[in-house]
């Protein structure tokens, strides 16, 4: 119940296309999905998250579509750049007062965007 | 504002022994958790720290235990370490208040002979 599954595993685009990663999830009591994009040699870093009582969320070429009925979410990213090339996390956690949050982490996509 | 800072940044270990990881967490930040990050296994929650007590504990064995100081500063210690301990040990810190967002640091690659 506190899985997240996320694909593809790995993508390749062209510079200026669109990149689209997938994640569903099966606890029905996460309350957050955050998007991590990592590179090489460095920690995860917040590229953007929603709610569930929000469909669609966009920040800059980064757009989240999320679907509560289907428990599904996706990361969009338009205009796809060779610097975008790292691997993305979904991820969804529920907040507790006495529990805190903990992220429960996709698999990864390895995007590589060619220039 | 500095970000979370965790030392050792590489760790060479043999079978056997133990190690303490150190992380720093963002000022103000009061919450402290910990993840191991691998190949096979992906990103996973090991615990996290609040006001110096373990709010949370993912499914890892007792040999892997943390602690949280009045500073906040948290430490992870691996007892006994396996072939297997070998990854990135991340801490991620944050307020500690619903839906919000975990910063994590660079991580600390440890490697067991």
């Amino acid at each position: 119940q506190q899985q997240v599954k996320q694909s593809p595993q790995s993508l390749i685009v062209q510079k200026g296309g669109i990149s689209i990663i997938n994640c569903a999830y099966e606890n029905t009591a996460f309350d957050y999905f955050p998007w991590y994009q990592q590179f090489p040699g460095k920690g995860p870093a917040l590229l953007i998250a929603i709610r569930p009582d929000v469909s669609e969320k966009k920040e800059g070429r980064f757009t989240i579509s999320f679907n509560k009925s289907a428990k599904q979410f996706s990361l969009h990213i338009m205009d796809s750049q060779p610097g975008d090339s790292a691997t993305y996390f979904c991820a969804a956690s529920k907040w507790g007062e006495t529990s805190g949050s903990r992220l429960t982490f996709g698999e990864g996509t390895q995007l590589t965007v060619n220039p | 504002k500095a970000g979370v800072t965790q030392t050792p940044r590489y760790l060479i270990k043999t079978r056997g022994q133990q190690v303490t990881l150190s992380c720093s967490p963002i000022s103000g930040h009061r919450s402290v958790s910990w993840y191991q990050q691998t190949p096979g296994q992906g990103l996973q929650f090991l615990f996290e720290y609040f006001s110096e007590t373990q709010r949370n504990k993912g499914n890892f064995p007792g040999r892997f235990s943390g602690r949280q100081f009045s500073n906040s500063r948290s430490e992870m210690n691996v007892s006994t370490l396996e072939l297997g301990d070998s990854a990135l040990y991340l801490c991620a810190s944050s307020w500690a208040v619903p839906q919000e967002t975990q910063y994590f640091g660079p991580g600390t690659r440890l490697l067991v002979l």
